[in-house]
């Protein structure tokens, strides 16, 4: 069975432009989260998506925003991209929105903003 | 407040080592799950185990074993005879049940390199 998948990869930009990443939970799994992880620490949670409603939120600024599609894929948005969103971002998905679930995640999407 | 907190950042021993990773949190939480996760250098985190607040049973897999102890607020991770695949980042994470959302509260990890 395949696994969550994230794209693109990697991806290069500039400050202040925009970006969108996208991510594929597991089949059968309604649940996506975002987190994004800077180099040398520990993910940090940015949103929960579950049957296409926002379930919750973290601390990230209003430029961070995702949505969740009838198929139960996701897409993370980040607008006037800073310097320091440079960073490993992980999507996870799990079969419900329960906290007792694990995640399973995903190989990431490394962003770079020069 | 909740907070995971792992307090060695880089731990390196030699293959067949056996070598512990400590895991302390805090939550208000009565009710929480507990989580280990593996980074290797490729950045996918693996899952490794999960533990309820209500079990307090260690547990064994293999070469893996963890020690819950709700005492001193710890979840520590024990990985014996280590070998070279066993190197890489290390997180310890928490959830809380109250919290909609179910967000992972992760520590700051430990990276672990098994020489040969």
């Amino acid at each position: 069975d395949a696994g969550v998948t994230q794209s693109p990869t990697h991806l290069i930009k500039t400050r202040g432009q925009h970006v969108t990443l996208r991510c594929s939970p597991i089949s059968g799994h309604k649940s996506v989260s975002w987190y994004q992880q800077v180099l040398g620490q520990g993910p940090q949670f940015i949103f929960q998506y579950y049957e296409k409603e926002e379930r919750g939120r973290g601390n990230f600024p209003d430029r961070f925003s995702a949505r969740q599609f009838p198929n139960y894929s996701s897409e993370l948005n980040v607008n006037a991209l800073l310097l320091g969103d440079s960073a490993l971002y992980l999507c996870a998905s799990r079969p419900s929105g329960g906290s007792y679930n694990e995640q399973f995640f995903g190989p990431g999407t490394r962003l770079t903003v020069l | 407040a909740q907070k995971v907190t792992q307090a060695q950042t880089e731990i390196s021993v030699v293959e067949k080592e056996d070598v512990t990773l400590d895991c302390v949190y805090e939550t208000r939480d009565t009710t929480y799950y507990l989580f280990w996760y593996k980074q290797p250098p490729s950045g996918e985190l693996v899952f490794l185990i999960r533990r309820n607040s209500f079990d307090e049973q260690n547990e064994i897999s293999g070469r893996y074993s963890w020690n819950f102890q709700k005492s001193t607020s710890s979840f520590n991770f024990t990985i014996t005879a280590s070998q070279v695949v066993d190197s890489a980042v290390y997180f310890c994470a928490l959830s809380e049940a109250s919290r909609q959302g179910g967000k992972l509260i992760f520590g700051q990890g430990t990276e672990l390199s098994v020489k040969p």
